[in-house]
């Protein structure tokens, strides 16, 4: 079957640094990707990983270990417009064919 | 903006009727994706198509269908509406069918009365 899990919600303090985990199971695998969506929005990309490791993009980062079936999201020095909902995904299937399959999303509150 | 278009913005129906959903992709990306948002499920993938062609599908129920149009354009066709199709349909765009990045419209909200 088809699993991915993130939490449901955090909340975290403007300036900080927060960490949106995901774990999946899914029957195939060719890339992690995570999407940002302000409510009532278009998801909007953020980030790819396909090897394992760290992948860094101003002050977001996203790490995968595909052999734990992990992957976290980082965001630094958080700012009230980084509340959103972050949305991880999994790539099912490789070459043309480019099945998203997403967790429902980690609602995350940025506070003053 | 991401440079993919979605028509209508809203739309209110009743159970039992048929509406059509459609979708401009980015200019030169020829990969098209539909999606449905709902509360309780998340974003779902429905289905692909590049330059016309069928490419992968989701869970796709068997009362909706989609196309696309030699003008890249795509139409998704839902009937015999129930109450729990509403939903956000959004479409995404690509370069290509394995691109690593999908751009998303805007969404179409289907209210089912």
């Amino acid at each position: 079957g088809q699993n991915i899990d993130q939490p449901t919600e955090m909340t975290a303090t403007e300036g900080a640094i927060v960490q949106i985990n995901c774990t999946y199971q899914t029957s195939g695998f060719n890339g992690l990707f995570w999407y940002q969506q302000h409510a009532g929005e278009a998801p909007t990309f953020l980030s790819y990983n396909v090897l394992d490791g760290l992948e860094e993009k101003g002050r977001f980062s996203s790490f995968l270990s595909r052999s734990k079936g992990y992957s976290y999201l980082l965001l630094k020095e958080l700012q009230m417009k980084d509340s959103a909902s972050y949305l991880c995904a999994v790539r099912d299937g490789g070459g043309a064919t480019n099945k998203l399959i997403f967790g429902t999303g980690t609602l995350l509150a940025v506070q003053p | 903006d991401s440079g993919v278009t979605q028509t209508p913005k809203h739309l209110i129906t009743a159970t039992g009727q048929r509406v059509t959903l459609r979708c401009s992709p980015r200019s030169g990306d020829l990969s098209v994706y539909w999606y449905q948002q709902s509360l309780d499920q998340g974003l779902q993938f429905l289905i692909q198509y590049y330059n016309g062609e069928e490419r992968a599908k989701g869970n796709i129920l068997e009362r909706f269908s989609a196309q696309q149009f030699p003008d890249l354009h795509s139409e998704l066709n839902l009937s015999s509406l129930e109450l729990g199709d509403s939903a956000l349909y959004f479409c995404a765009s690509s370069s290509d069918p394995g691109s690593n990045e999908q751009f998303f419209g805007p969404g179409t909200r289907l209210t089912v009365l």
